[in-house]
């Protein structure tokens, strides 16, 4: 059964840093390209990062470029983000999820940015 | 970046009845290998999405063939046949053709 647990979620105040961590497995973690997608309270889904399955490519929306580095560690089949200088605007459940098809998805982790 | 535009549902549909919900991109989603791009998701209340079909029309691995996605390159369907209880929820489309990713606003599925 393929199972993401995402971890490291939590409250945190504006401008500190965070970083969250998915453990994959079930599948080939080191086959797969993995990517972050997060959901503020109420509103809808919004990719925030990708990362090949050998972690050589990394790409990044435009408002976490610079602040957040997606990383991957196949030999523990294990997702990170790396979250700095964070923005209320980020408070939302992050998602760890396969980025070739989006078919696999962990139950998320809050993040909730605030003072 | 491509823009992905949903359509609203006249909610609730009533159990048994069909549900189509619309999505329009800002750019053809049809790449080079003639695919095109193009994903649906279902997230019920307190869950993670769900991957229903990629590629625009190929159900994903589990899903009902209650669920059909067409379209053309920039306009597109997912059509739901004998809504059931379970089909509640909201649906998104996403364009994975480029990046960055980006997924539509979603639309609400009601049921009476």
């Amino acid at each position: 059964e393929v199972q993401l647990v995402e971890s490291g979620g939590g409250l945190v105040q504006p401008g500190r840093s965070m970083k969250l961590s998915c453990a994959a497995s079930g599948f080939t973690f080191s086959n797969y390209g993995m990517a972050w997608v997060r959901q503020a309270p109420t509103k809808g889904l919004e990719w925030v990062a990708t990362i090949s399955y050998d972690g050589s490519s990394t790409y990044y929306r435009d408002s976490v470029k610079g602040r957040f580095t997606i990383s991957r560690d196949n030999a523990k089949s294990t997702l990170y983000l790396q979250m700095n200088s964070l923005r209320s605007e980020d408070t939302a459940t992050y998602y760890c999820t396969s980025s070739h098809y989006f078919d696999y998805w962990g139950q998320g982790v809050m993040v909730t940015v605030s003072s | 970046d491509i823009v992905m535009t949903q359509g609203v549902l006249p909610n609730p549909v009533p159990s048994g009845e069909s549900a189509s919900i619309t999505c329009r991109s800002s750019k053809s989603l049809v790449y080079k290998d003639g695919k095109t791009y193009l994903n649906w998701f279902l997230q019920r209340p307190g869950q993670s999405p769900q991957l229903l079909t990629y590629w625009m029309s190929t159900r994903a691995s589990g899903v009902s063939d209650r669920f059909s996605g067409s379209g053309s390159g920039t306009y597109f369907t997912l059509k739901i046949s004998r809504v059931r209880a379970e089909d509640a929820g909201v649906y998104y489309c996403q364009q994975v053709r480029e990046y960055p990713r980006t997924f539509g606003g979603g639309t609400k599925l009601e049921l009476k």
